[in-house]
């Protein structure tokens, strides 16, 4: 069974960066895309990009393109998200989710979540 | 992109009642739809995916049927554990994944 273990809460300023990494064990991790998923307060589940270690190819929402870099560090089984250019906006809980398979493949596992707090 | 759009947005609900929920794609998914639970502070559960194959571990009480663009997760008698928000998710077409905007399910 996998288990996705994701970095603690950030509380980060306006323009400014944030990186939440996510740690896998117990199982497949690097030829399955890994997904991170944010959902702001209160608000539904919306995908952000994600990655396939073994290939490193990644895909992001074009919502996102330019602001967010996805990576995987094989050798510890650890997925990366950096968001920049934070604004208020973008407080949220960011999830990776493990695919099945690919993208085309359920998201069967999932970490616990970061909270991301963006305030002045 | 695909535009997921659920409904009703809140479903109230008597504990041993029947539950019936809604999904509808902007556009033909196939069977590649997936139904999450979420409780409140944690993180989505896959309950069913290829739209009507249990993940491993849930209850035979969920069930998902439909094709398409029409799709439908029933919970046949709700348990006081089944309270929460369910959430519908495309993976046929990509970027983008795309979601539903969910449906709460309450205690009537």
């Amino acid at each position: 069974q996998v288990h996705l273990v994701q970095s603690g809460a950030e509380v980060k300023k306006p323009g400014s960066s944030v990186k939440v990494s996510c740690k896998a064990s117990g199982g497949t991790f690097s030829s399955h895309a890994i997904s991170w998923v944010r959902q702001a307060p209160g608000q539904g589940l919306e995908w952000m990009g994600g990655i396939i270690p073994i290939y490193g190819t990644t895909n992001y929402a074009q919502k996102f393109q330019g602001r967010v870099t996805i990576t995987a560090d094989e050798s510890t089984s650890t997925t990366y998200m950096e968001l920049s250019s934070l604004r208020s906006e973008d407080t949220a809980v960011y999830n990776c989710a493990k695919g099945s398979g690919g993208y085309d493949r359920p998201l069967d596992f999932w970490g616990q979540g970061t909270l991301v707090t963006v305030s002045a | 992109e695909i535009v997921m759009t659920q409904s009703p947005a809140t479903l109230s609900v008597s504990p041993g009642e029947r539950a019936t929920l809604s999904c509808r794609a902007s556009q033909s998914v196939s069977s590649n739809l997936a139904w999450y639970q979420q409780k409140p502070g944690q993180a989505p559960r896959l309950l069913i995916y290829g739209a009507s194959t249990r993940a491993t571990g849930i209850s035979a009480r969920f069930s998902g049927s439909g094709s398409g663009t029409e799709f439908t997760l029933t919970i046949s008698s709700l348990q006081s554990e089944d309270f929460a928000v369910y959430y519908c998710q495309q993976y046929n077409n990509w970027p983008p994944l795309t979601f539903g905007g969910g449906t709460k399910v309450e205690i009537k």
